[in-house]
Order: C-alpha cells, then sequence, then structure tokens
C-alpha cells in the first residue's frame, strides 16, 4: 500500500550548519511531492514542491532533491537557523489518480542549537 | 490575502457528543480538505470537498462527515465521539489549477473526555 516515511525521527544541528532531512516513499505511481513545516501550535506550512520529472529544485535557503530510482526525497536547509526548528513533512501524490489526496510521512523534529 | 481560519482553535468534549469544525479558505480557493492528526498517526487524510461535493474520501468510519458551501467555506461534523478522536482536525484549501499544492489553516485541538 502507499506510505511515506522518514529514516530520522530527530535532527540536532548547530545553527549556520546545512541540515538534511530524508524520506523515503514506496509508491511508484506518485508524482508529486511537498514538504511542509510545522510550528509548535500551527498547521503545516508548504515549503517547497517538486514534480517527478525532476530531479532538483531550489528554493529560498531550501532545495529538494527527488531519486525516483531508489523512491527517496530530502530537503537540504541551508545556513540553519533557529527559526527552521520544527517538525518536517514529506508528503506524495498522484496527481493524475481520480483518488487525489496527500499522504504525509511521520515528520522529523529538527532542532537548531543557538 | 488571508490564510485559511479555523473555528474553534479549541474544544473540550465528552464521549458520546457529536462536535463540528468550521473552515474558511484562502480567498479564492475552493477546494478544501480535512486531516486528522495524531502522535501516533501522523497527518491522516479525512476528506475533501470542491464545488460543494465531496471529491475524495479517507479510511475514517461514517461518524465522520463533512460538507461545503457556496462560498466555499466547510465544515465537518463528527458524531458519537470517542477517546481516539482526540486529536488535532486541520483544514487546508487549495485553487482549483492547483489542487495538489494545500495551504493549511493553524488546525482545532478536539479534546474528547
Amino acid at each position: 500500500g502507499e506510505s511515506v516515511g522518514l529514516h530520522l525521527p530527530t535532527l540536532s544541528v548547530q545553527e549556520g550548519d546545512n541540515s538534511i532531512i530524508n524520506c523515503a516513499y514506496s509508491n511508484s505511481a506518485s508524482d508529486y511531492f511537498i514538504w511542509y513545516k510545522q510550528e509548535s501550535g500551527k498547521g503545516p506550512q508548504f515549503i517547497i514542491d517538486i514534480r517527478s520529472n525532476m530531479d532538483k529544485r531550489q528554493g529560498q535557503r531550501v532545495t529538494v532533491l527527488l531519486n525516483k530510482t531508489v523512491k527517496h526525497l530530502s530537503l537540504q536547509i541551508a545556513a540553519t537557523q533557529p527559526g527552521d526548528s520544527a517538525v518536517y513533512f514529506c508528503a506524495e501524490a498522484n496527481s493524475g489518480g481520480s483518488n487525489y489526496k496527500l499522504t504525509f510521512g511521520k515528520g522529523t523534529l529538527l532542532t537548531v542549537n543557538p | 490575502k488571508a490564510g485559511v481560519t479555523q473555528t474553534p482553535r479549541y474544544l473540550i468534549k465528552t464521549r458520546g457528543q457529536q462536535v463540528t469544525l468550521s473552515c474558511s479558505p484562502i480567498s479564492g480557493h475552493r477546494s478544501v480538505s480535512w486531516y486528522q492528526q495524531t502522535p501516533g498517526q501522523g497527518l491522516q487524510f479525512l476528506f475533501e470537498y470542491f464545488s460543494e461535493t465531496q471529491r475524495n474520501k479517507g479510511n475514517f468510519p461514517g461518524r465522520f462527515s463533512g460538507r461545503q458551501f457556496s462560498n466555499s467555506r466547510s465544515e465537518m461534523n463528527v458524531s458519537t465521539l470517542e477517546l481516539g478522536d482526540s486529536a488535532l482536525y486541520l483544514c487546508a484549501s487549495s485553487l482549483v489549477g492547483s489542487r495538489e499544492t494545500q495551504y493549511f489553516g493553524p488546525g482545532t485541538r478536539l479534546l474528547v473526555l
């Protein structure tokens, strides 16, 4: 069945370092992937997305990498700041499916130490 | 542009009661999806509404229902509440032409005693 999982439930980094959050997915039909950031007491906030016809996409301080061969997704955050501390979720979807929905991973807690 | 708003933000109910949660999408967004978030199960899809019609439904019992109004506002209802229904209920909206990109509200924290 569909599933999206994360390799590391927690990640602790020093301020200024780069962070890498990983995600594995199992549905080969998924063609759209999103990273969300969820701070305490808030709903998930859209960070960046990528479609399966791409293997890399960059945003402001963030980069998403997609490796379809091994069904792996990663989020790289450059120069991590204390404000980046949050839970990060990856989500996948089959945009062409009749029953479109986002399937979320369990989340990774990122802690940035000053 | 205002974001997705959800009311109430916090709610305490007892087993057997029913509850109605409300969601107002971003202006111009016509698709509304609902999710349940718990520590054990994470974020799980409940249902999606578009043009006042349920377009998709997750694997939840019939006690969970929803509807959408002509102004795209949506409500979800949970009847005969169980302790396990305690969760953060999140609403997300998206544009018609960009269904995949969903923007979430702050959620309604429901505690069932």
